[in-house]
């Protein structure tokens, strides 16, 4: 059964710092991996997808990484920023299924203070 | 504007009384789904469908039905809510399976 894990649970930073949020999973067999942003009592926002043959992806200050063999995945938030505070929400994506199905980790709520 | 929309977006509700909570999406996607996020547990999946009229259980389908009549529609219906229902409610779509996932606001639902 897959399982997503994410550390820390919560992160507090003042703004301007560079930051590395966790994100593992036990089984390698997957079709991709999603980084999500939630605001509080919104929806999912889609950050990052890496898809499995990727190691990387990039957007504005974030960049995302997949060791697939590790079961391993990172978010990096460079010059972090208030309006950075959220919960970010990483899920995979099972390979070995028929359908489509992400398993989330329950998240990383980061608060950048200014 | 391509997006999800869901609706209501804020329901309290009795034990009992049956309700639909609508979703459609505009991209023409295929993948269509359903979640639910409660604290400590995070997002889990309801149930899923691959296109019309294909659908099937996810994680935790008891006592939800869906359907599945047009591409861009895919409603949740609980027949007889029950309060562990009480949860906030995700729908999804996506072009591919592999396919980055667009997910819609939420409808934060409240069984009494």
């Amino acid at each position: 059964k897959q399982e997503v894990t994410q550390i820390p649970a919560a992160l507090s930073v003042p703004e301007g710092e560079n930051l590395v949020l966790n994100c593992s999973f036990t089984d390698s067999a997957i079709y991709n991996l999603q980084w999500f942003r939630q605001d509080p009592g919104k929806g999912l926002t889609s950050l990052l997808l890496i898809q499995s043959s990727q190691r990387e992806q990039t957007s504005g200050r974030l960049n995302a990484s997949l060791d697939k063999s590790s079961g391993r995945s990172t978010l990096y938030i460079a010059a972090s920023q208030p309006g950075d505070s959220a919960t970010y929400l990483c899920a995979v994506q099972r390979m070995n299924t028929g359908f489509q199905k992400l398993v989330f980790g329950t998240g990383t709520r980061l608060l950048v203070s200014p | 504007e391509a997006q999800v929309t869901q609706n209501p977006r804020y329901l309290i509700t009795v034990t009992g009384k049956k309700l639909t909570v609508t979703c459609s999406q505009n991209m023409n996607h295929e993948y269509m789904s359903w979640y639910r996020q409660d604290p400590g547990l995070g997002l889990r999946q309801i149930y899923y469908s691959m296109n019309v009229e294909v659908t099937d259980k996810g994680d935790v389908p008891e006592g939800y039905k869906v359907s599945r009549k047009e591409k861009r529609n895919f409603p949740l219906i609980l027949e007889s809510p029950s309060p562990n229902q009480t949860s906030l409610y995700f729908c999804a779509s996506s072009d591919r399976v592999a396919d980055e996932q667009f997910f819609g606001p939420g409808t934060r639902l409240t069984v009494l």
